[in-house]
């Protein structure tokens, strides 16, 4: 059971440029989950997802987009990155239903910087 | 966004004492989590916490959804180097869709061998 994986663990950046963050499960969670974590604003969800084929927006949405074609795929895209985009992001994902909805489980990260 | 309350800050703790933290929030939640992050790693979950009152062990740590539903305690018994990290708590409201993790700022640890 590797959990939540993330790929790819660093990556610059050029301002403007485009590219997605990939997020994968195999715990068979419906919900799945984007934050970013910057210092002095702890982690923040941009997307979320209750199952595919579903997402809505979190707190921090504006520049990301996201899809959920599967149950186990959770891609972040940059569209135009921006230098205030400069974070660390997580994946998590979390069981929908029963006595253990919502509890979190996070991914390792990926490390992105915006130039 | 909103955030608990979480102390202290940082704590700077001898090998084999044991340690405490807590968090405190203004609104009710129906679960509160603990997560420990280590450096270039993500958050891992230590203990998940479901019911008002409950305690729960996980090997040396030990923690409490309050009665109150507002605050949840963390205890480290007997401290090892390896405990060295921010510990954060989370509440969560788990009657919507919207599984938002509500943090803590974290306590930085750091264990003196």
């Amino acid at each position: 059971n590797a959990g939540v994986t993330q790929t790819p663990k660093f990556q610059v950046l050029k301002t403007g440029q485009s590219m997605t963050l990939q997020c994968a499960q195999d715990m068979n969670h419906e919900y799945m989950s984007w934050y970013r974590q910057d210092p002095g604003m702890g982690l923040r969800l941009i997307h979320y997802s209750v199952g595919a084929g579903i997402t809505d927006q979190g707190e921090v949405p504006n520049g990301y987009n996201v899809s959920r074609s599967t149950t186990e795929d959770f891609p972040l895209r940059l569209l135009s990155a921006a230098p205030s985009q400069t974070s660390v992001y997580f994946c998590a994902s979390s069981y929908l239903v029963g006595p253990r909805r919502g509890t979190q489980y996070f991914g390792p990260g990926t490390r992105l910087l915006v130039l | 966004g909103q955030q608990l309350n979480q102390s202290p800050q940082s704590m700077f703790i001898q090998e084999g004492e044991d340690v405490s933290m807590n968090c405190t929030s203004s609104s009710i939640f129906n679960t509160w989590l603990w997560y420990k992050q280590e450096p270039g790693e993500g958050p891992v979950l230590l203990i998940a916490l479901y019911k008002a009152g409950e305690l729960t062990s996980n090997g040396r740590l030990t923690a409490q959804f309050g009665i109150t539903r507002k605050d949840s305690f963390l205890n480290i018994s007997a401290s090892i180097p390896s405990d060295v990290g921010i510990y954060f708590c989370a509440g969560l409201n788990s009657g919507g869709s919207n599984y938002k993790l509500t943090f803590g700022k974290g306590t930085l640890l750091t264990v003196n061998p």
